[in-house]
C-alpha cells in the first residue's frame, strides 16, 4: 500500500526566507510523486513531478524537490518566498493509483 | 476552452433540491474524478471513471450520482443533500489509470457549493 505524510499543516515564513514543505512517502514499489499548489478558491495546479532519472526536480515559480529514496522524502524548497506563494501544497504519490497527502497551508508574511 | 472546466462556479441549493455539477476535459483523457474537500479535511476521492465505466466509488452516500455519458463529460447529481455537504467540489482528469501512466491529474477550478 502506497502512502503520503507530510509534516505540518501550516508553515509561516517571513517573505525572501527560504521555503521548505516536507512529504515523506510509503510505497512498495518506485512511487512517482508529485507536488501541487492550491490557491483560495481554485484548483490544484501541478508544480513539479518526479518519474524517473534526476532526483532533483523543478518545477514553476521557482520551486524544486528532491527525491530521496534512502529518506523516502520528496521535499518541496524555494530559496525566496513570494508573498504570491501564499496558498496550500500538496504532496501526492502514485503507484498506480494517486494518493493525496492532507495538504500544508503556507502564509508568507512581509 | 483548454484544459478542464466546471459549470457553475458557485451554487446554493436548499436540501430539497436537485441540482448537477458539470465537469468537462478538453485534453483528450481517459480517465475523471470527482473530489470533495471541506474547510480542515483532506482532499476526499469520491468517483473515479475510467473509459466511461466506473472503477471506484468510495462510499459515497447516495444522494450524490456521477455520470460519465463520454470520456470528456463528467457529471454529479446532487439530490436531498445536507449541510454538511457544502464543499469545493473538484473534478480531476488523467491520461489513464495504473502503472503504465504516471497519474497526473488535472484539475478544473472546482464548484463552491453551498447547502443551505
Amino acid at each position: 500500500a502506497q502512502s503520503v505524510t507530510q509534516l505540518g499543516s501550516h508553515v509561516s515564513v517571513s517573505e525572501g526566507a527560504l521555503v521548505l514543505l516536507r512529504c515523506n512517502y510509503s510505497s512498495s514499489v518506485p512511487p512517482y510523486l508529485f507536488w501541487y499548489v492550491q490557491y483560495p478558491n481554485q484548483g490544484l495546479q501541478l508544480l513539479l513531478k518526479y518519474t524517473t532519472g534526476a532526483t532533483l526536480v523543478k518545477g514553476i515559480n521557482g520551486f524544486e524537490a528532491e527525491f530521496k529514496k534512502s529518506e523516502t522524502s520528496f521535499h518541496l524548497t524555494k530559496p525566496s518566498a513570494h508573498m504570491s506563494d501564499a496558498a496550500e501544497y500538496f504532496c501526492a504519490v502514485s503507484t498506480g493509483k494517486l494518493i493525496f497527502g492532507q495538504g500544508t497551508t503556507l502564509q508568507v508574511k512581509p | 476552452e483548454t484544459g478542464v472546466t466546471q459549470t457553475p462556479r458557485h451554487l446554493v441549493m436548499g436540501m430539497t433540491n436537485k441540482k448537477s455539477l458539470k465537469c468537462e476535459q478538453h485534453l483528450g483523457h481517459n480517465a475523471m474524478y470527482w473530489y470533495k474537500q471541506s474547510a480542515k479535511k483532506p482532499l476526499e476521492l469520491m468517483f473515479v471513471y475510467s473509459l466511461e465505466e466506473r472503477v471506484e466509488n468510495n462510499s459515497v452516500p447516495s444522494r450524490f450520482s456521477p455520470e460519465c455519458p463520454n470520456s470528456s463529460h463528467l457529471f454529479l447529481h446532487l439530490h436531498t443533500l445536507q449541510p454538511e455537504d457544502s464543499a469545493l467540489y473538484l473534478c480531476a482528469s488523467s491520461l489513464g489509470l495504473g502503472r503504465g501512466y504516471d497519474n497526473e491529474q488535472f484539475f478544473g477550478p472546482g464548484t463552491r457549493l453551498t447547502v443551505l
